[in-house]
């Protein structure tokens, strides 16, 4: 968990509406990846940046969900329109690039009523 | 296409009590396997990773194994400790891909 902040930390939405979630790492870190870990689940990978560049997106809901990082630092992950089957934990990690230790921030609990 | 069990997918223990967390997976091309530790509300920490070409690895009071041809990777309490409960994944790098493929988890629960 050191070293990677995310926000807001629970988001309760309804259907339909909108939603962003930020990650914050400490440090620099070439890669970025979003996870969403459905209650009961292990983390599934949403997305995974290489500095600015998008290295995999591929089980990215991309008429809905979108992500961008800015400067190869922060990240942004964003639904719209969410649905009920988004509710789940939102998770931010960085790694060195290499199939190594990925560090996590705390996750953002979402729920979607 | 590569899947991670881990059974069971809880496990309650009186406090002291040695254990062993299973965890198996389908391709044996592995890169490394990891086992995590998810705590409520808070992120996964890393508890340990072990290469492929290696068959264990130690911190403390735990002791995780590999067994590629088999498919199989155990991770070993020693002297449980309420502190220890938590839910307990482990997940696998491919030769192919960074991408980390993952088991859902066993919640431990250790009883005082």
């Amino acid at each position: 968990e050191a070293g990677v902040a995310q926000s807001p930390r629970y988001k309760i939405i309804e259907k339909r509406q909108s939603v962003a979630f930020w990650c914050n790492p400490i440090s620099g870190h070439a890669t970025l990846y979003w996870y969403q870990q459905i209650l009961g689940q292990g983390p599934k990978l949403l997305i995974q940046f290489q500095n600015n560049g998008v290295v995999d997106d591929s089980q990215l809901p991309k008429d809905r969900f979108s992500a961008e990082r800015l400067k190869g630092v922060d990240s942004t992950l964003k639904i719209q329109p969410a649905k009920l089957e988004d509710s789940a934990v939102y998770l931010c990690a960085i790694g060195g690039g290499v199939p190594d230790t990925q560090y996590f921030g705390p996750g953002t609990r979402l729920t979607v009523l | 296409k590569q899947e991670v069990t881990q059974i069971p997918a809880a496990l309650s223990v009186p406090e002291g009590e040695n254990l062993v967390l299973n965890c198996s997976f389908t391709d044996s091309a592995i890169y490394n396997l990891q086992w995590f530790r998810q705590d409520p509300g808070k992120g996964l920490t890393s508890l340990l990773l072990i290469q492929s070409s290696q068959r264990e690895q130690t911190s403390g009071r735990l002791n995780a194994s590999l067994d590629k041809s088999s498919g199989r990777s155990t991770l070993y309490i020693a002297a449980s400790q309420p502190g220890d409960s938590a839910t307990y994944l482990c997940a696998v790098h491919m030769d192919s891909n960074y991408q980390l493929i993952w088991g859902a988890g066993t919640k431990l629960i250790i009883k005082p």
